[in-house]
């Protein structure tokens, strides 16, 4: 299994569609994960933390299932600002530099 | 309000030049990282240094050194550049205690070699 895995896409979500991005790792032992959004042409900026079971901030909801090994990204009530890519990042192990996964890329159509 | 900045934005270098990418962070953050990221690949870690003076090898070093003589600037060196080294290099921080933490990253320097 690859380090970080992630669904390239595209995913073409109609506004106020809800949507959900899975990404799959292989450390059984990594502790933290991160979602990073991506706009086109600029640089990646932390979305959420993912410590625990999950995090839910307005729209977005992170979900981690250890059990299965993968984290998940809903976004209710789609936004064209919303339109990006979403980056997986995980930590391999305790003090080794976050592992990116490829990304996912999230059109929203009016 | 925190900020990562890149020396260039474009650079457009010939084969076999020696080429410099400039990074500083004005966060007094520990760690410094550099990435290139390119269409299909994603983002892959080149070099990183948790301290000054300090560099560890990441997943792609191969035709790249760096540079860490003060805590805020991380330099990354192509010292002769190839044709599969056009790139967008992106350059991150982020504050000590292992590598867990948020990364801050700059806009970005796209390099073209011809």
């Amino acid at each position: 299994r690859k380090e970080v895995e992630q669904d390239p896409g595209p995913f073409n979500v109609p506004e106020g569609a809800t949507v959900a991005f899975n990404c799959t790792y292989s450390n059984s032992a990594s502790q933290s994960f991160f979602w990073y959004r991506q706009d086109c042409r600029k640089e990646p900026k932390l979305l959420m933390s993912v410590y625990s079971s999950g995090n839910e901030d307005g729209r977005f909801t992170a979900q981690l299932n250890r059990a299965s090994q993968y984290i998940s990204l809903l976004i209710r009530d789609s936004k064209l600002s919303d339109s990006a890519t979403y980056l997986c990042v995980v930590p391999l192990s305790g003090n080794t530099p976050l592992v990116f996964g490829k990304g996912t890329r999230l059109s929203v159509i009016a | 309000d925190v900020k990562v900045t890149q020396s260039s934005r474009y650079l457009v270098k010939r084969t076999g030049e020696k080429v410099f990418l400039e990074c500083v962070q004005d966060m007094d953050h520990e760690n410094m990282f550099w990435y290139r990221q390119d269409p299909g690949l994603g983002l892959r870690l080149i070099y990183f240094s948790y301290d000054v003076k300090m560099k560890e090898k990441g997943d792609i070093p191969e035709g790249y050194s760096v540079s860490r003589e003060k805590k805020e600037r991380f330099s990354l060196i192509l010292e002769s550049a190839s044709t599969n080294q056009t790139s967008m290099y992106l350059c991150a921080s982020s504050f000590g205690g292992g590598a867990s933490g948020e990364l801050f990253f700059g806009e970005g320097s796209r390099l073209t070699v011809l």
